[in-house]
């Protein structure tokens, strides 16, 4: 079946814009994570979604982050007044709550450049 | 809070030699433990995971790992390295108690020489 896929792949946009990545899941998963892969490093956990709720949103750097879904399927991550130290790929992940392993599924990332 | 440390950003092995990956973790309830592989643009891909059945884990492409409570570490072995086995790889943490969110290390480069 098709796995966890993002859009757009690359995103390029200047210092102070808006951006809006998109995240559409597995079918059926209700486990939904956003990770942010800064250069050089692991990914880092910013908000898990359990349905449509927010669970924890602890990893979120600032109040210009947010995130959205709102039919507890596909996920839209939100920066306001992006800043240059924003750039890094932006992953997504799903999970199938109540299922044999807690494996998360990834998907290719959006990499976000920030000039 | 749970953590992972990987030691050696970059590792170079020759092809046909071991490979090992050194893995320690830190958390405060059983966990979870996976290693991920990265290829060049290509997402994040599960190598193997721990959970709680058996220490030796054996995973694709032949690589396997052991989870060693007493030592806390969960090291990443593979008997013979390939040139496809040239990738970032990452040693994963999860609180299964909790949300099960992902706790990386910061990641080996392997390089596989010829």
């Amino acid at each position: 079946g098709a796995g966890v896929s993002q859009t757009p792949s690359n995103k390029v946009t200047e210092k102070g814009k808006y951006v809006e990545l998109r995240c559409d899941p597995i079918s059926g998963h209700t486990a939904l994570y956003w990770y942010r892969q800064s250069l050089g490093q692991g990914p880092e956990f910013l908000i898990y979604f359990q349905g449509t709720g927010a669970a924890d949103d602890s990893g979120l750097p600032n109040d210009r982050f947010f995130a959205v879904r709102p039919e507890g399927s596909v996920s839209t991550l939100k920066i306001q007044r992006t800043e240059r130290g924003d750039s890094a790929v932006y992953l997504c992940a799903s999970r199938q709550e109540g299922g044999p392993t807690n494996e998360q599924f990834f998907g290719p990332g959006t990499r976000l450049t920030v000039l | 809070a749970q953590s992972v440390t990987q030691l050696d950003s970059h590792v170079s092995v020759s092809e046909g030699t071991p490979v090992l990956l050194r893995c320690n973790y830190s958390s405060s309830y059983s966990p979870s433990l996976f290693w991920y592989v990265q290829h060049p643009n290509k997402g994040l891909q599960l190598l193997l995971k721990y959970t709680s059945a058996a220490t030796l884990v054996k995973g694709i492409n032949g690589f396997e790992a052991e989870f060693k409570k007493s030592e806390t570490s969960f090291h990443l072995t593979k008997p013979s390295a390939h040139m496809s086995d040239a990738a970032e790889y990452f040693c994963v943490v999860s609180d299964r108690r909790g949300n099960n969110r992902l706790a990386f290390g910061k990641g080996n480069q392997v390089v596989v020489i010829p």
